[in-house]
């Protein structure tokens, strides 16, 4: 499995930006880069995922460096609802999700 | 969104028997996983089916593991003599273009 390195932990105060890294400079030209998160207590929770182009959704945007080996989780305002680990994950279609540790995230009032 | 639902939230259990943790989605779905978190761990894959058939599993699903779809709607994971070592969240998947998750059924193994 194609692996990532996340940061264990980040802080961020609410309602500003957050920006939360990722490198996979082993990534394959077929695997997209997916992100989890998982709030307290809960099951994991898709947020986001891309190929090569920057994605936006309802929750979140992806950046992607041009060479694909980092990418860039952005929560364009953050509030006390995205405390939680957040997930990188490297993936080919149906393939089972390997979690690491990922980045606990803590939102601070 | 999908809907998984898991069943029971909260299972206690002695050592050595068996047991039967839910899932059940809302539509209809092909592909479905289970996953395992102990407390203050990875979440670990653990199998994952389509069409009726496992189609690959982990070093941690052994004997004592297996899985069924049982009447096209539930799927369900069983641990036939549970062991301690076997207390943990399980969370059932399945894919609709992601996965989705259910809210977990917690194992506690006495």
């Amino acid at each position: 499995d194609a692996k990532t390195t996340q940061p264990n932990s980040m802080e961020s105060n609410e309602e500003e930006p957050v920006h939360l890294p990722c490198n996979h400079s082993t990534i394959s030209g077929t695997d997209y880069i997916h992100w989890y998160r998982q709030l307290p207590s809960q099951g994991p929770e898709y947020v986001i995922h891309g190929l090569t182009s920057n994605v936006n959704n309802r929750m979140a945007s992806l950046a992607i460096a041009e060479d694909r080996k980092s990418s860039t989780l952005i929560l364009h305002r953050a509030t006390l609802r995205d405390a939680a680990v957040y997930y990188c994950i490297l993936l080919f279609g149906n393939e089972k999700l390997t979690f690491g540790t990922g980045t606990r995230l803590t939102i601070i009032p | 969104e999908p809907e998984v639902t898991q069943t029971p939230s909260h299972q206690v259990t002695q050592m050595g028997q068996e047991v039967i943790l839910r899932c059940v989605p809302i539509s209809n779905h092909l592909y479905f996983y289970w996953y395992r978190q102990i407390l203050g761990q990875k979440v670990e894959f653990l199998v994952s089916f389509y069409n009726n058939e496992i189609s690959e599993k982990s070093e941690i699903f052994d004997d004592q593991f297996s899985v069924e779809r049982p009447d096209g709607s539930n799927f369900t994971l069983k641990i036939r003599s549970t062991k301690l070592e076997d207390s943990a969240m399980y969370f059932c998947a399945i894919l609709d273009k992601e996965q989705f998750f259910g809210p977990g059924t917690r194992l506690t193994v006495l």
